[in-house]
């Protein structure tokens, strides 16, 4: 059981918005701005999409966009593309271990 | 550009060993934390490990602690993972990762190697 909850699978028409959640608690997400998102296609290697719950780094489409309120998270992708689709996995620094934890993962497609 | 490249990957049987490394190249790697996730077939992502730029640093999962030691040369840009008393549980492909200490978060990975703990 991951200590961060996201939806299984989200899915979307090219061109729309579609959110993926990522719930913990006080003691990780609604704590800290140590948010984090990750794009995996498969078989292939994670890669940063978000930082610090809102950052993006450099590369990466404005069309991805990061927020939270509360214990929740959230990752926006608007104007969805085929490439799109892959598997999201959220991340966060948490004060009930020494390690950070990451959400079971979210696989998007794209209709 | 940033490149992570692990290796050391492989079938070993319950209660094995096996050491992966991983070189870095296109940054100053003593600069940097390191960390080591997994991912098991069809999993999640797991924060195996991190390693503070020099070392002083480390911290495992419950999962592995007390069986896996992760280390670091930075004259040769090198991060390890020291695998012991490995289950089948262990089983997934392992991932270098560099990581944003002062964020939590890793923002170059490698392609990853992948570890098959079986008899």
């Amino acid at each position: 059981q991951s200590a961060l909850t996201q939806p299984a699978s989200v899915s979307g028409s090219p061109g729309q918005s579609i959110t993926i959640s990522c719930t913990g608690t006080s003691s990780d997400v609604g704590g800290y701005n140590y948010v984090s998102w990750y794009q995996q296609h498969p078989g292939k290697a994670p890669k940063l999409m978000i930082y610090d719950v809102t950052n993006r780094p450099s590369g990466v489409s404005n069309r991805f966009s990061g927020s939270k309120s509360g214990n929740t998270a959230s990752l926006t992708i608007s104007g969805l593309q085929a490439e799109d689709e892959a598997a999201y996995y959220c991340s966060s620094y948490t004060s009930s271990s020494t390690l950070g934890v990451f959400g079971g993962g979210t696989k998007l497609t794209v209709l | 550009q940033v490149q992570l490249v692990e290796s050391g990957g492989g079938l070993v049987k319950p209660g094995g060993s096996l050491r992966l490394s991983c070189v870095a190249s296109g940054f100053t790697f003593s600069d940097y934390y390191m960390s080591w996730i997994r991912q098991a077939p069809g999993k999640g992502l797991e924060w195996v490990s991190y390693i503070s730029s020099s070392s002083t640093y480390t911290n495992y999962a419950d999962s592995v602690k007390g069986r896996f030691t992760i280390s670091r040369d930075n004259a040769k840009n090198s991060l390890y993972l020291q695998m012991n008393s490995l289950r089948a549980e262990d089983t997934a492909v392992y991932y270098c990762a560099r990581t944003q200490a002062d964020g939590y978060y890793f923002d170059y990975w490698g392609q990853g190697t992948l570890v098959t703990v079986s008899s």
